[in-house]
């Protein structure tokens, strides 16, 4: 079946725009999970959804940075006056719920730069 | 101090070569373990998920976790260039969905 899909896999703005990436989560998915990749580092955890809501924002960098997911499946991430420091992978991953590891399967991420 | 420490490399082997990747940690309240594999321009992918301390085994890679000493280890045998990508070393309090705190990885490169 189709993986989680990030759109768009690149996306080039400039310092204080706005811009929106989105998240599909793998079919049946009710966890799904933002992370951002910086160069040469390991995924940072953003926000988590269980469901329509968010379980979890603690790892928002600051009050620019928003997700939803109002239907419990495809979800946006959108960071308002972006900064040249927001460039990174985003990742988004999802995972089912219940018993068990619970494997959170990774999109191919949206690279953000910030010019 | 980050929570999860891991070399970064990066690391070049020749073929057939055993590999070692490892990371510690600070936050002994982990208990779920993971390797990643990230290939370029790729998402991860799950490779290895541990419970607590010991080994386990599959096909080429075996991870070892030493919870007391805040260690954890991933060993590739007989080492393919399609091993060639960056290994992340994952971890969580707690089992089911969880965040993740991951290492900043290990680019491994093996030469044919």
């Amino acid at each position: 079946g189709a993986g989680v899909s990030q759109t768009p896999s690149n996306k080039v703005t400039e310092k204080g725009k706005y811009v929106e990436l989105r998240c599909d989560p793998i079919s049946g998915h009710t966890a799904l999970y933002w992370y951002r990749q910086s160069l040469g580092q390991g995924p940072e955890f953003l926000i988590y959804f269980q469901g329509t809501g968010a379980a979890d924002d603690s790892g928002l960098p600051n009050d620019r940075f928003f997700a939803v997911r109002p239907e419990g499946s495809v979800s946006t991430l959108k960071i308002q006056r972006t900064e040249r420091g927001d460039s990174a992978v985003y990742l988004c991953a999802s995972s089912s719920t219940g018993a068990g590891d619970n494997e959170q399967f990774f999109g191919p991420g949206t690279r953000l730069t910030v010019l | 101090q980050k929570e999860v420490e891991q070399d970064p490399g990066p690391l070049s082997v020749p073929e057939g070569a055993i590999v070692s990747l490892n990371c510690t940690y600070s936050n002994s309240a982990f208990q779920y373990f993971m390797w990643y594999r990230q290939y370029s321009r790729k998402g991860p992918e799950l490779l290895m998920y541990t419970y607590s301390s010991g080994n386990k085994e599959d096909g080429r890679f075996t991870a070892q976790v030493d919870k007391s000493s805040k260690y954890i280890s991933l060993f590739i045998r007989d080492s393919q260039p399609s091993d060639s990508a960056t290994y992340l070393c994952a971890m969580s309090a707690n089992s089911g969905n969880t965040p993740l705190v991951f290492g900043k990885g290990t680019r491994l490169s093996v030469i044919a």
